[in-house]
């Protein structure tokens, strides 16, 4: 499956607890986005990165939350002291970049849920 | 900045006919849309896209017309079948992101 994966697909926190969200991006991408998406609503960018770096953060909560894309492995989102407010699913999308960031493929999401 | 909406969040058409969901954009200089489906469960997947120096656009069972006058474009998905159910977005690029819509539930009943 070359599509962009994410993992794990569900994840059950309890408040205070930490979360970590993973993403492959599609083979040959190196751009990687995070999005997300609360019930019966549309999805809100959150960070937007490329390997070793990111390019833009200004989706994302200023404290709790970061993000991560190593030059190996997967990008990382990840969740401190998660509140129930947390609870959302989260979409990891990849693209080539190189003005192309608009055709943006997206994983299947990792449903949160902080009980 | 960039901002997105639809007109109706949930329609119900029976299994055959058209449907036409509608979304609204504020930026007159948003020059590129996109329609993506959502399935229960499951990410966004891209249907069609249209440039801002085109009126309309087809594809297989779906066309998408774009009125730059109004700031509002449509998607037509004709002989609606079972497997259109789902939550459909509108959404525009915004300096490397994705700006959606709330999006409109797509209910087919038989």
């Amino acid at each position: 499956n070359a599509g962009v994966m994410q993992n794990p697909r569900h994840l059950v926190r309890r408040r205070g607890q930490e979360a970590r969200l993973r993403c492959s991006p599609m083979k040959g991408h190196s751009h990687v986005y995070w999005y997300r998406q609360l019930p019966e609503e549309g999805l809100k960018f959150m960070v937007y990165l490329q390997k070793e770096n990111i390019i833009d953060e200004s989706g994302m909560p200023k404290e709790r939350f970061s993000a991560e894309f190593p030059k190996e492995g997967p990008s990382i989102l990840r969740i401190q002291q998660v509140v129930r407010g947390d609870s959302a699913a989260y979409f990891c999308a990849s693209s080539l970049g190189q003005g192309r960031s608009y055709e943006q493929y997206f994983g299947p999401g990792t449903r949160l849920t902080v009980t | 900045g960039e901002s997105v909406g639809l007109h109706l969040p949930t329609l119900s058409v029976q299994e055959g006919d058209n449907s036409i969901i509608n979304c609204a954009y504020s930026n007159s200089a948003s020059d590129y849309f996109i329609w993506y489906k959502q399935e229960s469960g499951k990410g966004p997947q891209f249907i069609i896209d249209i440039r801002s120096n085109m009126d309309k656009r087809q594809g297989q069972r779906v066309t998408v017309l774009l009125n730059k006058t109004v700031k509002h474009l449509s998607l037509q998905i004709a002989a609606t079948q079972p497997g259109d159910s789902a939550v459909y977005f509108c959404a525009v690029p915004g300096a490397d992101k994705l700006i959606f819509g709330t999006g409109t539930r797509l209910q087919v009943f038989p």
